[in-house]
């Protein structure tokens, strides 16, 4: 699976708005950019995904570079509750419809202050 | 609405024993996924099955084993414990071909 990068860890302000980074320089035609969060003592939860397009959701928007080798996830108001590890991934869409591993790499530490 | 369930919560084995974990997908959920996460760490890839046949492996052990039943339920079967297996185990279900896989609460195993 391609490699991603993201900043260890990110600060906001509550109410505020979040654009957390993803580089994917190595991404391929195929591959699918999904977002996960972790919040503390919790499973992984799913965010948001996309191809090509921005897309948007009741939890995020996803910002995709137009040359795909980098992406955003926005969050529009931080809340206290949006502290989380946030994980970029790249999932190949070719993988077949029963291999849909996810390949966690090193996420992105969101506090939120009050 | 449902959510995957796994048991049990917590577990604490000595070395060399053996463990079983448990996980329930949602309801008309095919695909169970296994990962597990060490202290510190980020979650890794275990294992996963389709319609009760494994589709893929990850970094899992020799000394681990898994299986998805008929009920579509899956259980990680751990032999000969080591310290290094203590982890949290965290199981996701998703329909086939759906791009987000939903999460259990996880299995904390403590092994001493």
């Amino acid at each position: 699976d391609a490699k991603t990068t993201q900043p260890n860890s990110m600060e906001s302000n509550e109410e505020e708005p979040v654009h957390l980074p993803c580089n994917h320089s190595t991404i391929s035609g195929t591959d699918y950019i999904h977002w996960y969060r972790q919040l503390p003592s919790q499973g992984p939860e799913y965010v948001i995904h996309g191809l090509t397009s921005n897309v948007n959701n009741r939890m995020a928007s996803l910002a995709i570079a137009e040359d795909r080798k980098s992406s955003t996830l926005i969050l529009h108001r931080a809340t206290l509750r949006d502290a989380a590890v946030y994980y970029c991934i790249l999932r190949d869409g070719d993988s077949g419809g029963s291999n849909y591993k996810l390949t966690f790499g090193k996420g992105t530490l969101l506090t939120v202050n009050p | 609405a449902a959510g995957v369930i796994q048991s049990p919560r917590h577990l604490i084995k000595e070395k060399r024993e053996t463990a079983t974990l448990k996980c329930y997908p949602i309801p008309r959920h095919d695909t169970v996924y296994w990962y597990q996460q060490g202290p510190g760490q980020d979650p890794q890839f275990l294992i996963s099955f389709y319609e009760k046949m494994q589709s893929d492996k990850g970094s899992i052990p020799d000394r681990f084993s898994a299986q998805q039943f008929s009920d579509y339920h899956s259980e990680l079967n751990m032999s000969s414990l080591e310290l290094g297996d203590s982890a949290l185990y965290f199981c996701a279900s998703s329909p086939e071909g759906d791009n987000e896989q939903f999460f259990g609460p996880g299995t904390r195993l403590t092994v001493l």
